[in-house]
């Protein structure tokens, strides 16, 4: 399985909103309503953010928010703060119980 | 409080083996799938493995199969990654994760495997 695509980088100043776009295909993205979404501070264990397109774990802030359209996910965060600067990573069920990750965006906060 | 806690990592040289641990807490270890996720110094996330809640189905990334093998206690509410014939591309930070509504629900600290002669 190839790795899902995301944009290397996004920005934005506080208080604006930051969308994420992770790229697929058909057999997986496009496939499933597995995507999940991960955020990662510098040294830090991954927390997850998002799971089946669009659903928040419990103590994620409503500003994050999750979207599928064909095989091309995507994460928003909304009135960004200076802690959502970060890594933040895709993932999908790909089929045969496997998973594959995106490349990963580094979020800065302008 | 959900507690993944990773060991077993180190520095081995290429050709060798290292067991990972994760030592699973507040939560019941044996209603699970479990899973290993690594990251290679300044890189991205890769699934590495998953095992079922009772061991009986285990899967794993193209680029490890015959290599690593995915193991579980689940009276000892621990979790394995028993690696062989390590190669550079191997080292990373080993991560093990909870399994949940499909996706990687909760994550340990991490332990770094460097394979270097």
């Amino acid at each position: 399985q190839s790795a899902l695509t995301q944009p290397p980088s996004a920005s934005g100043s506080p208080g604006q909103s930051v969308t994420i776009s992770c790229t697929g295909t058909s057999s997986d993205v496009g496939g499933y309503n597995h995507v999940s979404w991960y955020q990662q501070h510098p040294g830090k264990a991954p927390k997850l953010m998002i799971y089946e397109v669009s659903k928040r774990p419990s103590g994620v802030p409503d500003r994050f928010s999750g979207s599928k359209s064909g095989n091309t996910a995507s994460l928003t965060v909304s009135g960004l703060q200076a802690e959502d600067e970060a890594d933040y990573y895709c993932s999908s069920y790909a089929g045969s119980l496997h998973w594959v990750f995106g490349g990963g965006t580094k979020v800065t906060v302008l | 409080e959900v507690q993944l806690v990773e060991s077993g990592g180190g520095l081995v040289q290429p050709g060798g083996s290292l067991r990972l641990s994760c030592a699973a807490s507040g939560f019941t270890f044996s209603s699970y799938w479990m899973n290993w996720v690594r990251q290679a110094p300044g890189k991205g996330l890769e699934w590495v493995a998953s095992i079922k809640e009772d061991g009986s189905e285990k899967y794993c990334v193209d680029s490890v199969k015959g290599r690593f093998t995915i193991s579980r206690d689940n009276a000892k509410n621990s979790l394995y990654l028993q690696m062989n014939s390590l190669r550079a591309e191997d080292t990373a930070v080993y991560y093990c994760a909870r399994d949940s509504n499909w996706a990687f629900y909760s994550w340990g600290q991490g332990n770094l495997v460097t394979v270097s002669s």
